[in-house]
């Protein structure tokens, strides 16, 4: 099955900067997308098409794609971006999808 | 304004039945894809099925197939996911979201419960 692999974890500081990376087990690579999810909340989109912002996300989110892993970034982070973030893209039928396993952000 | 409203979750038996319904209004209802999609308590997020605009298409993750069917009435404008044959491993809050390859809208879930 096709599986997006997540770093379970990722630290900052206010104002650094956060990547957290997906990695694709398979070619070829469908688009990633990326949301990010607060405690008992429904989770946002963030990032469509790898790396095309929704309307209403700050633009100190962004994402990127080099061969099989994908990477959000937020750039000046904030503690208020303090959250879930989970990627997902097509499974490699096209019409099944699949998440990462999440990165709990923290913002220190 | 896109809303997605979920209602059906409850505490079941194991080996129960369940039918969780979504009622979408805000955008034309019968030109997007629509998806369950769970979450298990302290756990990350697990993508169960989909469905095409007029229900002739419709995919699930392996663990359901067999045991959880989609279907939609698009008179109703709603998204259904019957589950059958409920395990432990089935307790999530579970959320309907439009889908187009992403997920740009979702309900805010129901949550089921399966447990003697």
């Amino acid at each position: 099955s096709y599986e997006l692999t997540q770093p379970p974890s990722v630290s900052v500081s206010p104002g650094q900067t956060a990547r957290i990376t997906c990695s694709a087990d398979a070619l070829p690579k469908q688009f990633a997308y990326w949301y990010q999810q607060k405690p008992g909340q429904a989770p946002v989109l963030v990032i469509y098409k790898d790396s095309e912002r929704p309307s209403g996300i700050p633009e100190r989110f962004s994402g990127s794609s080099s061969g099989t892993t994908v990477t959000l970034t937020i750039s000046g982070v904030q503690a208020e971006d303090e959250a879930d973030y989970y990627c997902q893209s097509a499974d490699s039928s096209g019409s099944g999808r699949v998440f990462g396993g999440g990165t709990k952000l923290t913002v220190l | 304004e896109v809303q997605l409203v979920e209602s059906g979750g409850g505490l079941v038996q194991p080996g129960g039945s369940l039918r969780l319904s979504c009622a979408a209004s805000g955008f034309t209802f019968t030109t997007y894809w629509m998806s369950w999609v769970r979450q298990a308590p302290g756990k990350g997020l697990e993508w169960v099925a989909n469905i095409k605009q007029d229900g002739s298409e419709k995919y699930y993750v392996d663990s359901v197939k067999g045991r959880f069917t989609i279907f939609r009435d698009n008179a109703k404008n709603s998204l259904y996911l019957q589950m059958n044959s409920l395990r432990a491993e089935d307790t999530a809050v579970y959320y309907c979201a439009r889908d187009e390859a992403s997920f740009d809208y979702w309900g805010q879930g129901t949550l089921v419960t399966v447990s003697s």
